[in-house]
């Protein structure tokens, strides 16, 4: 059975680009989180998804962020202007409905922003 | 102040001993507490869960509560080379599914 699948796994982008990460939880898992990761702030939580509809995007930094969930099976985070600044390493996981504390991440994006 | 606290380490210990690692948070009505293991390079992967005081063994990990002290730890009994890594403590927000965690300490088991 297929975990959690990110793409790209590393970007490499100059300042100003968008740049788009997209993610497909576990099949039939019904939670899917955006998680950011630096050595200065460690692991945070961006925005979670139930069903497909954002239930607390507290953790999106500014509105250069934003993130989708299409469908059951897809979802993106965009970053529209990068900066460097947004360098990290981006994970998504997903979780089932009747055991949601567990949390299956994904092997994570670097993104680097020169 | 971060609302999860740990000591980054790195924390040495021998194989075959235990391993203690600590966590403090700082939000009095949190409710359920996990610990993950992250290899450096990978993911976070769960190892436990907790959400009542005192102690959750499985197998060779115990996770203690004690909530009075906003206090979780995590023990590892008859620590092994492969154990080495950082381990992430997390709590949750409130009652969805939010997780805050701590910046992680690392573990060197040393054969």
């Amino acid at each position: 059975d297929a975990g959690v699948i990110q793409s790209p796994r590393h970007e490499v982008t100059e300042m100003g680009q968008e740049v788009t990460l997209r993610c497909k939880p576990i099949s039939g898992h019904d939670y899917l989180f955006w998680y950011r990761q630096t050595m200065m702030r460690g692991l945070e939580l961006l925005i979670y998804f139930n069903n497909n509809v954002p239930i607390d995007d507290s953790g999106m930094p500014e509105d250069r962020f934003s993130a989708k969930m299409p469908n059951a099976s897809f979802s993106t985070l965009k970053i529209q202007p990068s900066e460097p600044r947004d360098s990290a390493v981006y994970f998504c996981a997903s979780s089932a409905l009747l055991s949601a504390d567990t949390q299956y991440f994904g092997p994570g994006t670097r993104l680097t922003v020169l | 102040q971060k609302e999860v606290e740990q000591n980054s380490g790195p924390l040495s210990v021998p194989e075959g001993a235990i391993a203690s690692l600590n966590c403090t948070y700082s939000d009095r009505g949190s409710q359920s507490f996990f610990w993950y293991r992250q290899y450096s390079g990978k993911s976070p992967e769960l190892i436990m869960f907790i959400y009542s005081n005192g102690d959750k063994e499985d197998g060779r990990f115990t996770a203690q509560l004690n909530k009075a002290s906003q206090y979780v730890s995590l023990l590892i009994r008859d620590s092994q080379p492969s154990d080495s890594a950082t381990y992430l403590c997390a709590v949750k927000k409130d009652s969805g599914y939010a997780l805050n965690f701590g910046k992680g300490t690392s573990l060197l088991v040393t054969p």
